[in-house]
Formats: structure tokens, C-alpha cells, sequence
């Protein structure tokens, strides 16, 4: 079965330091990857996903199919990163879907 | 670009009747919607996948009856949710994805029912 694994529910840091948010996944599949994250009294937005190989705010995640994992990482947190960071898992089971995991939340101090 | 909206942004209800709530892709024709539902501190969960002009696809365990989704255009879906009780308060959360073939969804700002 898909699943989508966040092993931390909280991840507090000092401004910056460096961030890992850790997403473990399992899907026999092709995976497609995304990072969303959800600011305070905002939407869910999409942050990153595997297929661009891009940067976002400094954030940066790699798809290591060996360790099914898609870890998310900023090398110096800001405050502003304070939010709730969701990984999510995407696959053709006809309509697209995705599969959240059940989300860290970064807590960036000063 | 890839704005979905969601009306109305907070409902209270009272128990037994029922509430409708709309999702609309803004500028984008969305071939799919997707309807979740997520509870404090918690993550979404995916309630039902819609696809304009079929029938919704419900997740295990959401009950269809109970949750009536209708998917009419290609930017508009509506989820009712039918004699809602207190448990059903939650929030409701939309996304849609559009003609890409990237599972890539954009979320609308979500709906509060609370049922009193």
C-alpha cells in the first residue's frame, strides 16, 4: 500500500541552523514526489517537487529511491520558515492522487 | 496562475441540515478536483477524487450518501455535506489539478463547518 512517513511531528531550531524535515515513502511504483507547505492562516502550496531538481527558498530535496526517501533541507533556517511542512506522495492510480504524510511543523526561533 | 477558490470560507450549521460547499478552479480548467478533510493538528485526508461529468470516487471508509459530490464544469465541484451531525465538523479542504498530466494540485483556502 502507498504511504507517506514524517517521523517528526516538531522540528524547532535556532535561526540559522540547518534543517532536515525526513519523508520516508513506500509505493512500488514510480514515485512523484512534492513538498507542500502551509504558512499560518494560508493554503497549502507547493514548495518543491522532485521532478524540477530545484531550489525554493533555499530548500532543496532528493529523491533517494534506495532509502524510498525524499528528506527536505535548508542548510540556514530563517525565521519566516516557521510552518507546517507536508510531504506528499503522487501516483497514476487513475486519478492522480496524492497521499499526504502527516506533516512536521518547523518551528524557527530567533 | 492556478488559483482554486473555495465558498464559503466558514458555515455553521445546525444538526440534520445540510451544507453545501463550492470549489472553483479560477483560471484553469480543472480536469479533476480532489475533496479532503482535515482535523486539528492533523493531516488532510483524502475524502473523494472527482472528474467532470462522472461519478465522484470515494476512499475507504467516506460515506458517499454522506458526503454527495458533484462535479458539473471543469471549474466548478461541490461537496454537500447531507444531515450533518457535529462529528462531521471539520475542515474541508479542495484542490484541483489541471490539463499538465502533473499530479501537481493546487489547493484551495479551505471551509470550516462547524455544526452545532
Amino acid at each position: 500500500a502507498q504511504r507517506v512517513t514524517q517521523p517528526e511531528k516538531l522540528l524547532s531550531v535556532f535561526k540559522g541552523a540547518p534543517v532536515e524535515l525526513k519523508c520516508n515513502y513506500s509505493y512500488s511504483g514510480s514515485p512523484e514526489l512534492f513538498w507542500y507547505v502551509q504558512y499560518s492562516r494560508q493554503r497549502l502550496q507547493l514548495l518543491l517537487r522532485h521532478i524540477s531538481r530545484e531550489s525554493i527558498k533555499g530548500f532543496t530535496a532528493d529523491l533517494n529511491k534506495g532509502e524510498t526517501s525524499f528528506h527536505l533541507k535548508k542548510p540556514f533556517a530563517q525565521e519566516e520558515d516557521s510552518a507546517m511542512y507536508y510531504c506528499a506522495l503522487g501516483f497514476s492510480g487513475g486519478y492522480n492522487k496524492l497521499i499526504f504524510g502527516a506533516g512536521t511543523r518547523l518551528a524557527v526561533h530567533p | 496562475g492556478a488559483v482554486v477558490s473555495q465558498h464559503p470560507s466558514w458555515v455553521i450549521c445546525k444538526s440534520g441540515t445540510s451544507v453545501k460547499i463550492e470549489c472553483r478552479s479560477l483560471d484553469f480548467q480543472a480536469t479533476t478536483m480532489f475533496w479532503y478533510r482535515q482535523f486539528p493538528k492533523q493531516s488532510l485526508m483524502l475524502m473523494a477524487t472527482s472528474n467532470e461529468g462522472s461519478k465522484a470516487t470515494y476512499e475507504q471508509g467516506v460515506e458517499k450518501d454522506k458526503f454527495l459530490i458533484n462535479h458539473a464544469s471543469l471549474t466548478l465541484s461541490t461537496l454537500t455535506v447531507t444531515s450533518a451531525h457535529p462529528e462531521d465538523s471539520s475542515f474541508y479542504i479542495c484542490s484541483a489539478t489541471g490539463t499538465s498530466g502533473s499530479n501537481e494540485q493546487f489547493f484551495g483556502p479551505g471551509t470550516r463547518l462547524t455544526v452545532l
